[in-house]
């Protein structure tokens, strides 16, 4: 089984609709990310939690909504989607140690229509 | 001004041979670390090898190697001996201790090994 593990793989939907892309990892690790990704660009980071009282906006939150339901599980909403939040998602952990990497979840392809 | 500053968008090398991918980054801390990440076709991105800005010596993992030139703020990433399944994108990127620990990505290097 995965370490990091996000539900849809795939997903598309229509412009307004509301979204929910899951989250959840086995690696105890504290800390959670949600990037997105888009052709010829790196990263971009949207949410961050260090724990689950702790949630933290990142570069491109606006339009996006996150909740930490768990040490194990983010959980990134987009509330009224719109066709540019089209994109590969990623979901990522890492512990509280600096020199650790952040491991990935396989992605989430979302396109919306 | 890009942190992170990836120039090669593609390269073509032929198996075999060594390759370096280039990245540069900016920071004014004295703490940071740098991660390179290979993104295959089918998308889950991989870590593949770190340098933390204190490291006395280059990193290395496998036939990964980080070339870390540290006045010139540059962190290379070599590939010895490349295969055909080396052929992906690969990401640098960098955090900054003194930033909540964020990674900042670059925007990659598209990598194509030719048999």
């Amino acid at each position: 089984d995965a370490d990091v593990t996000q539900t849809p793989r795939n997903r598309i939907t229509k412009t307004g609709k509301r979204i929910m892309l899951e989250c959840s990892q086995t690696k105890g690790h504290d800390r959670m990310y949600w990037y997105r990704q888009d052709p010829g660009l790196g990263l971009r980071l949207i949410y961050y939690s260090f724990d689950v009282k702790d949630i933290n906006k990142g570069e491109i939150s606006d339009g996006y909504s996150v909740s930490r339901q768990a040490q194990a599980k983010f959980s990134l909403s987009l509330e009224s989607a719109i066709p540019n939040q089209t994109a590969l998602y990623f979901c990522a952990t890492s512990d509280n140690r600096g020199k650790q990497p952040q491991h990935f979840g396989d992605g989430t392809r979302l396109s919306i229509l | 001004a890009q942190k992170i500053t990836q120039t090669q968008p593609g390269m073509f090398v032929q198996e075999k041979e060594a390759v370096t991918l280039d990245c540069t980054y900016d920071t004014s801390d004295q703490s940071y670390g740098l991660f390179w990440y290979k993104q295959p076709s089918s998308g889950e991105m991989i870590f593949l090898i770190y340098q933390g800005s204190y490291d006395e010596q280059n990193a290395t993992e496998g036939r990964y190697s980080l070339n870390f030139q540290k006045a010139r703020k540059s962190a290379n990433l070599v590939i010895s001996a490349s295969q055909l399944g080396d052929s992906a994108m690969y990401f640098c990127a960098m955090r900054e201790d003194y930033s909540n620990y964020q990674l900042i990505w670059g925007a990659g290097t598209k990598l194509i090994i030719k048999p």
